[in-house]
């Protein structure tokens, strides 16, 4: 089976840069997913990561280590619209269901 | 708007009930996923579809089912409601040559089991 784990809350300032952690354990890997969820919304798709390094999207990063089972989610100029609640993913393999962290609650502030 | 459709948007019902939650993918999205995410399980995996057959199934109890139909919309049917089954239920869709990793979820069905 997966399993992932990621910090529950974090807290950071506006403008300023936060990095979320999500370490893995999975029978096969397929790639490392990243997911946006507003209160009372639906997870929106952020980036997903297949190889070892950084992925840039605007002011969203995001990095694979496979060898490590470790990647992150970076937020470079930090908005109020930003407080969310963050998910990472796996695929373990080929048709394998996605599966889950429990989510990272980041909270900013002024 | 992700272009997933989800309906009802609140469904309040009895334990004991039977409901039925609608969803329809994106425009040529063949795969259609179901999802659970209540607060202390988070987003629990229900069950794929795939053009009309089912592909994978994660810990979906016995009481609910689901199917996809020829246009490609999908129902989830859940059975017997218990207080526990009060929880988001949300579909995603997949676009063609895409990944499973990446997924496009509706706006979700809040259920209320009184």
């Amino acid at each position: 089976g997966q399993s992932l784990e990621q910090p529950s809350e974090v807290t950071a300032v506006e403008g300023a840069i936060v990095q979320i952690n999500c370490t893995y354990q999975t029978s096969g890997f397929y790639g490392l997913s990243w997911y946006q969820q507003h209160d009372g919304g639906a997870p929106t798709f952020l980036s997903y990561n297949a190889l070892d390094g950084l992925e840039e999207t605007g002011r969203f990063s995001s990095f694979l280590s496979r060898s490590d089972s470790y990647g992150y989610l970076l937020l470079q100029e930090l908005q109020m619209k930003d407080s969310a609640s963050y998910f990472c993913a796996v695929r373990g393999s080929g048709n394998t269901p996605l599966v889950f962290g429990k989510g990272t609650r980041l909270s900013v502030i002024a | 708007d992700s272009g997933v459709t989800q309906t009802p948007k609140h469904l309040i019902t009895a334990t004991g009930q039977r409901v039925t939650l609608r969803c329809s993918p994106r425009s040529g999205d063949l795969s259609v996923y179901w999802y659970q995410q209540s607060l202390d399980q988070g987003l629990q995996f229900l069950i794929q579809y795939y053009n009309g057959e089912e592909r994978a199934k994660g810990n979906i109890l016995e009481r609910f089912s689901a199917q996809q139909f020829p246009d490609l919309h999908s129902e989830l049917n859940l059975s017997s409601l218990e207080l526990g089954d009060s929880a988001l239920y949300f579909c995603a869709s997949t676009p063609s040559g895409r990944t499973t990793d990446t997924q496009y979820f509706g706006p979700g069905t809040r259920l209320t089991v009184l």
